[in-house]
């Protein structure tokens, strides 16, 4: 089935700093590319996400691109600030295996 | 809408014990998902339905393990007998389509010790 490699595992940055999470996948059919982040203690959420026919997605202090060609993807935060302490999952949407598979997750803790 | 209703939140259990979780899914929602959440593993997908119909139960790690959607608004995973691996919090999610626009929905969980 699909392989999301996710790293790094754990990200300690100073608040105002930026961070970089990479993403590499193995389907070459997988189109779909959403991040989610967890909150300690709370349910994943969708932060935002990038189709195949997309390089880069902003959305404020967030970003995302895709390297199809490479297969891989990251999230790049702007301007961390303390709230955006979570752990933080990439994931790919596999067409031909049907189903979503989750990176193992990167715990990010921004030091103010 | 409330979103997507999990229970119990937590549960304790001795080895051998079976232990039911339940979700209720967001209404119009067609994609009911379990996901298991570990350390080591991050979040695995269980198995999946579409229409209350299992779709890909692939990822159910044994016969221990059983699910069920008797209707479009009630899911339970079942664990029979619990074993103290299967330690974890279980996410149920769900969505209108495999490739949602708004993600995901996922419950709060349960977190489920095995003792």
């Amino acid at each position: 089935g699909e392989n999301v490699e996710q790293h790094p595992s754990t990200l300690s940055v100073q608040e105002g700093d930026s961070a970089v999470i990479k993403c590499t996948y193995s389907d070459s059919a997988s189109n779909y590319f959403p991040w989610y982040k967890q909150e300690l203690g709370k349910r994943p959420q969708l932060i935002i996400d990038i189709r195949s026919n997309v390089g880069e997605k902003k959305d404020q202090r967030i970003a995302v691109t895709l390297n199809k060609t490479a297969k891989h993807f990251s999230l790049h935060i702007t301007e961390t600030q303390p709230e955006d302490s979570a752990v933080y999952f990439c994931a790919a949407y596999s067409g031909g295996y049907q189903k979503v598979t989750f990176g193992i997750g990167t715990k990010l803790q921004v030091i103010p | 809408d409330a979103g997507v209703i999990q229970s119990p939140r937590h549960e304790v259990t001795e080895m051998g014990q079976e232990v039911t979780l339940r979700c209720k899914p967001i209404s119009g929602h067609d994609y009911l998902f379990w996901y298991r959440q570990t350390m080591m593993r991050g979040l695995e997908l269980l198995i999946y339905f579409n229409n209350n119909v299992p779709i890909d139960d692939s990822g159910m790690p044994e016969d221990r393990f059983s699910a069920k959607m008797p209707n479009a608004s009630f899911s339970t995973l079942k664990i029979q007998p619990s074993e103290p691996r299967d330690s974890a919090v279980y996410f149920c999610a769900s969505s209108w389509a495999l490739l949602d626009n708004y993600g995901y929905t996922f419950g709060s969980g349960t977190r489920l010790t095995v003792v």
